[in-house]
């Protein structure tokens, strides 16, 4: 495994922009997650993709955070005019579900990326 | 809904003591419990998980858990404690495979910070 990549590691913008986030997950995974983690607070689930419907979101994705993961493989996440309470760590995780979990000795453990900080100037 | 409550955000100890880091779920259904560890301006990495069978599991870097279904409990704990397992811990917990979605419903983290 490679691992899960996310890019930028960093970004810094001014309130009322947008930013784009990518994320490639390992690459035999089919489920992708994105969470939320503020300071000093644990992740909070914001949304997920089965190859490349999404299939559940958050009451935590305003109309404002849009995602996509148009082949089934890298995802983005793109938050449209940014607001300081955006400011958090966004964490990208993959996972391995069904029976393609057993034919490779996993069971769903979902695998982190290291994280796109964000900050909201 | 399901939830975690993780008692002590700051946990402290002296390096070889025991570690204890501890972990209550609530879940209406048969859950699936995980420990991830980050370190500064890093993502998570998984310790040790809890799916099925044996309720005492074994993790990376001598870690382990119990599961204890009638105290809704799975605690994390490190006989000897390293200077290297200072980080912020975290308990998780999901629904299961038999519900379809995984998604991870966190607790706040405990930072385990390791005295000379």
């Amino acid at each position: 495994d490679t691992g899960v990549s996310q890019d930028p590691r960093h970004k810094i913008t001014k309130r009322g922009q947008n930013v784009t986030f990518r994320c490639d997950p390992i690459s035999e995974h089919n489920r992708l997650y994105w969470y939320r983690q503020t300071l000093g607070q644990g992740p909070e689930f914001l949304t997920y993709f089965q190859n490349e419907a999404q299939l559940e979101k958050s009451r935590l994705l305003s109309d404002r955070f849009s995602a996509e993961r148009p082949k089934g493989s890298f995802s983005t996440l793109e938050i449209q005019r940014t607001e300081q309470g955006d400011s958090a760590m966004y964490l990208c995780a993959s996972s391995l579900s069904g029976s393609l979990a057993g034919l490779f000795g996993r069971s769903d453990t979902q695998y982190f990326g290291p994280g796109t900080r964000l900050t909201v100037l | 809904a399901q939830s975690v409550t993780q008692l002590g955000s700051h946990v402290s100890v002296s390096e070889g003591a025991l570690v204890l880091l501890r972990c209550n779920y609530s879940s209406s259904v048969p859950p699936y419990l995980f420990w991830y560890v980050q370190y500064p301006n890093q993502g998570l990495q998984l310790l040790l998980k809890y799916t099925t069978g044996a309720t005492l599991v074994k993790g990376i870097n001598g870690f382990e858990a119990e599961f204890k279904k009638s105290e809704t409990s799975f605690h994390l704990t490190k006989p000897s404690a390293h200077m290297s397992d200072a980080a912020e811990y975290f308990c998780a917990v999901s629904e299961g495979l038999r519900q379809g979605a995984q998604k991870l419903v966190f607790g706040q983290g405990t930072r385990l910070t390791i005295n000379p």
